[in-house]
């Protein structure tokens, strides 16, 4: 069964830095590519990050490009989010993505429960 | 970046009903485009990707169609377990895009 479990989250004031993890289970992580949604409270969903299968290649929002860094260790199935110079506007739950890529399309299939990110002073 | 418009926002509509909502790309998405469900306090749940092809465990009533820049996602039949809030794709290119979502209320 897959598993995607996020943690880390938590009350940050503006301008402080977090990281988020994401423990990932029950399939072969080195060969899946990784993305970061967000959800602001009572909002749509926005996509803040890929990463590919290496590590090797990541992309961002420009919302977050600069600020935040996407990074995975494969030897720990594990998937990070360092969140530098926080912002109130960074507040939403922050989900992990499981992404599969065809040759004809890419989609996100599995996906963490979510951890809360509130940034506040 | 691709723009993704997707309508209604929101709709009201009973068990029995055949609903659509529809998503609009700003250029051709070559099919890259996928459907998610979200129920409040959970996480999205893929329900269509590739324009049409239904992911594993996702019930029949459920389909999407379309291609280029304009797709469908259809209930046949509205049962309650239905009554959600619903999300298109784009992942032809970074930054991948989310429609603004389009809430399905009970009539």
């Amino acid at each position: 069964e897959v598993q995607l479990l996020e943690s880390g989250g938590g009350l940050v004031q503006p301008g402080g830095s977090l990281r988020l993890s994401c423990a990932a289970s029950g399939f072969t992580f080195r060969s899946s590519a990784m993305n970061w949604v967000r959800q602001a409270p009572g909002k749509g969903l926005e996509w803040v990050s890929l990463i590919s299968e290496s590590g090797g290649s990541t992309y961002y929002a420009d919302s977050v490009k600069g600020r935040f860094t996407m990074s995975r260790d494969n030897s720990k199935n594990t998937l990070y989010l360092q969140m530098n110079s926080l912002r109130a506007d960074d507040t939403a739950i922050y989900y992990c993505a499981k992404e599969t890529r065809l040759n004809w399309g890419r989609y996100f299939d599995y996906w963490g429960q979510g951890t809360l990110v509130t940034v506040s002073s | 970046d691709i723009q993704v418009t997707q309508s209604p926002s929101s709709l009201s509509a009973s068990v029995g009903d055949r609903v659509t909502i529809t998503c609009r790309a700003s250029r051709s998405l070559n099919n890259y485009l996928n459907w998610y469900q979200q129920k409040p306090g959970k996480a999205p749940r893929l329900l269509i990707y590739v324009a049409s092809t239904l992911q594993s465990g996702v019930p029949s009533r459920f389909s999407g169609s379309g291609s280029e820049t304009d797709f469908t996602l259809t209930i046949s039949s509205l049962q309650p377990e239905d009554f959600a809030t619903y999300y298109c794709q784009q992942t032809y290119s970074t930054p991948y895009t989310f429609g603004q979502g389009t809430k399905l209320e009970i009539k």
